[in-house]
């Protein structure tokens, strides 16, 4: 079955670094997104992906982030100058349409900022 | 707004004992359900959805029904396993395509 991919698993960063977390969507899938979940904590979303723009995005989704889809393939979150608090796992996910369309994820990438 | 309640865990139960995870949602318009399982180190996996009031999900032996009158979607088993071991998320589906997570509950299974 096909799956949703993401690398690395493990980012450790130093604080004002930037890092790119990457994701490989599920091939005949049309949205993408992002969620975070800090430790012991829902998991958020954080942006939606459609037609090579962003289609909604929550308030956590500020100016340090951004995303890209530089291929047919790729799908990746950008983020300047990381802060401790952006410590937490990532997860990306993809469906093949809109509403009533479960969302499949990627196993995360944990993200620790030191 | 929108908002998923689930019960605080952690669960522990015995084996073949009967599982309830409560979830109770609030959403304007007419949400989609989940439940989500998320395995030791693996990422989310879809278990069950629900898209409109009184359709029952199911999957693996899971059940859960979408009641509207109580806005609620309820995850039953009724015997589990070891395996099912894991952290159980409820989650709704706006409208605006936005998925909106419970916080988990911690299930562990005791032979």
């Amino acid at each position: 079955e096909p799956e949703v991919t993401q690398t690395p698993s493990h980012q450790v960063t130093q604080m004002g670094q930037e890092v790119i977390l990457r994701c490989v969507p599920i091939s005949n899938h049309l949205y993408f997104y992002w969620y975070r979940q800090i430790l012991g904590q829902k998991v958020e979303f954080l942006v939606s992906f459609y037609n090579n723009e962003i289609s909604e995005k929550s308030e956590i989704f500020d100016d340090q982030f951004s995303v890209e889809r530089p291929d047919g393939s790729n799908f990746t979150l950008k983020i300047r100058s990381t802060k401790l608090e952006d410590s937490a796992m990532y997860f990306c996910a993809s469906s093949p349409g809109r509403s009533n369309q479960p969302q499949h994820f990627g196993d995360g990438t944990r993200l620790s900022i030191l | 707004g929108n908002s998923v309640t689930q019960m605080e865990g952690p669960v522990t139960l015995s084996e073949e004992a009967f599982l309830t995870i409560n979830c109770t949602y609030t959403a304007t318009g007419y949400p989609s359900l989940f439940w989500y399982v998320q395995y030791p180190g693996e990422g989310l996996q879809l278990l069950l959805k629900a898209t409109k009031a009184d359709d029952k999900g199911s999957n693996k032996g899971f059940e859960a029904t979408y009641r509207k009158e109580t806005t609620s979607f309820h995850l039953e088993k009724g015997s589990v396993q070891v395996s099912d071991s894991a952290v159980y998320f409820c989650a709704l589906l706006n409208t605006g395509n936005q998925f909106y997570f419970g916080t988990g509950t911690s299930l562990t299974v005791i032979p």
